[in-house]
């Protein structure tokens, strides 16, 4: 059964650049099956999908916040990374990484347990 | 960009009774590309349904989904305590990924 386990610093100082890993267990990010995505979710707000990844470094992002965002894949180390520049409070939320399959259109179906990222100087 | 939104913004039922959720989109849902995912405080979103009326794995069959174009509902047929959650819809047919507002079914 995969695993994703999100990490990275809890707190960012504004404008700088938060920096996240999820790292993949129990499957692999190889795997042509899934994309792998970044979601996040502000205190007591809804959720936000960010950008997701293949294995082959295929991107997607948010329009909303493609500006800003850069999403990576390492494949060597089963990982995969979210950086988000120029960040204010408004980027403070529980960062979640998940997977969704790749091949036919499909839901969000595993989830890390999510990190909690503040803004803050 | 589809817009989802959810209604009630919170129902309050007691253990036993039935729950109806309401998802409405912006725009029709392609395919009927959505799912519903439960969320509990602390806790990462589960996935309960996709492509509208699918179960995921393991959930029991007191959830059910319908609906296509616009309007899609999650049905809860007889609440359960570890039911009282927040719920949120979620469309996969169009790009960016869009989620609904959430609805919380809190204990009466």
């Amino acid at each position: 059964q995969v695993q994703l386990q999100e990490s990275g610093p809890g707190l960012v100082k504004p404008s700088e650049t938060l920096s996240l890993t999820c790292t993949v267990s129990g499957g692999s990010v190889s795997s042509g099956t899934y994309y792998w995505s970044w979601i996040r979710q502000p205190p007591g707000k809804a959720l936000e999908w960010i950008a997701y990844i293949s294995y082959s470094g295929t991107t997607n992002y948010n329009p909303s916040l493609k500006s800003r965002v850069t999403i990576s894949v390492d494949t060597s180390k089963n990982q995969f990374s979210l950086k988000l520049s120029s960040v204010t409070t408004a980027d403070t939320a529980v960062y979640y990484c998940a997977r969704h399959p790749r091949i036919v259109q499909g839901p969000f179906d595993s989830w890390g347990q999510g990190t909690l990222v503040t803004v803050s100087s | 960009e589809i817009l989802l939104t959810q209604s009630p913004g919170t129902l309050s039922l007691s253990p036993g009774e039935g729950a109806t959720l309401s998802c409405r989109a912006s725009q029709s849902v392609s395919r009927s590309y959505l799912a519903w995912y439960q969320q509990k405080p602390g806790q990462a979103p589960r996935l309960l349904i996709y492509d509208a009326s699918s179960r995921a794995t393991g959930i029991p069959d007191r959830f059910s989904g319908s609906g296509s174009g616009t309007d899609f509902t999650l049905t809860i047929s007889r609440l359960e305590p570890e039911d009282f959650a927040l719920y949120y819809c979620q469309q996969y047919g169009s790009s960016p990924r869009t989620f609904g507002q959430g609805t919380k079914v809190e204990i009466k």
